[in-house]
């Protein structure tokens, strides 16, 4: 059982590239969540999801894409990356909604320049 | 809008010494309390969490907290810590209005040996 598993650990892009960040989990946990951490501000939620098919914005989605189209996978999109999504990024995943503990992966830290 | 407080960025400690890191609360009606706890190179973790009933909740590796209710705070206590608690502490808060899980800041605790 490896819980919640993302790729790349760490990437280094260049202003205006795109990536996938990507989460699986084996839990088979219906939530699944994108935050991104920068120091001092601990963990913003970006995009959330309820079940596959199922996607809602967070605090700060602008930038940001996902896709929900498994129970297992949930990817985060950067289109046009900027400085300001320089950050480290964590997925998790939930057996039911807000009040449930979540689930962390190890994080992928981004740098964009 | 909602948030979580966390006061204290950085913590110093002496092993066997006394823990208290705060964290206060703006939200309505019934709410939902979590500390999770970030070792490093580990994921993010749960630590404990507050739903209902006896405000004085034990968690893990002898970490207790206290919810009162009056002074919208759930502080973190551990009577004696250890080296092996370095790390990021983020006390965590929703409501049973169906709000996101909102992080506060995060604490940095070094135990010194």
């Amino acid at each position: 059982n490896a819980g919640v598993t993302q790729t790349p650990k760490f990437r280094i892009l260049k202003i205006g590239q795109s990536m996938t960040l990507q989460c699986t989990q084996d839990m088979n946990h219906n939530y699944m969540y994108w935050y991104r951490q920068d120091p001092g501000m601990g963990l913003k939620l970006i995009y959330y999801s309820v079940g596959a098919g199922i996607t809602d914005k967070g605090e700060v989605p602008n930038g940001y894409n996902v896709s929900r189209s498994t129970t297992e996978d949930f990817p985060l999109r950067l289109e046009l990356a900027a400085p300001s999504q320089t950050s480290v990024y964590f997925c998790a995943s939930s057996r039911g909604t807000w009040g449930e503990t979540q689930y962390f992966g190890p994080g992928t830290r981004l740098l964009v320049l | 809008a909602q948030s979580v407080s966390q006061h204290n960025h950085h913590v110093i400690l002496s092993e066997a010494a006394s823990l208290e890191l705060g964290c206060n609360y703006s939200y309505g009606g019934t709410v939902n309390l979590f500390w999770y706890v970030q070792y490093p190179g580990q994921h993010l973790q749960l630590l404990l969490k507050y739903f209902s009933g006896d405000p004085l909740v034990k968690g893990i590796k002898g970490f207790e907290a206290e919810f009162i209710k009056s002074k919208f705070s759930f502080n973190l206590r551990k009577p004696s810590v250890q080296w092996s608690d370095t790390a990021e502490y983020f006390c965590a808060v929703t409501n049973n209005a169906g709000n996101m899980l909102t992080f506060g800041g995060g604490t940095r605790l070094m135990v010194k040996p």
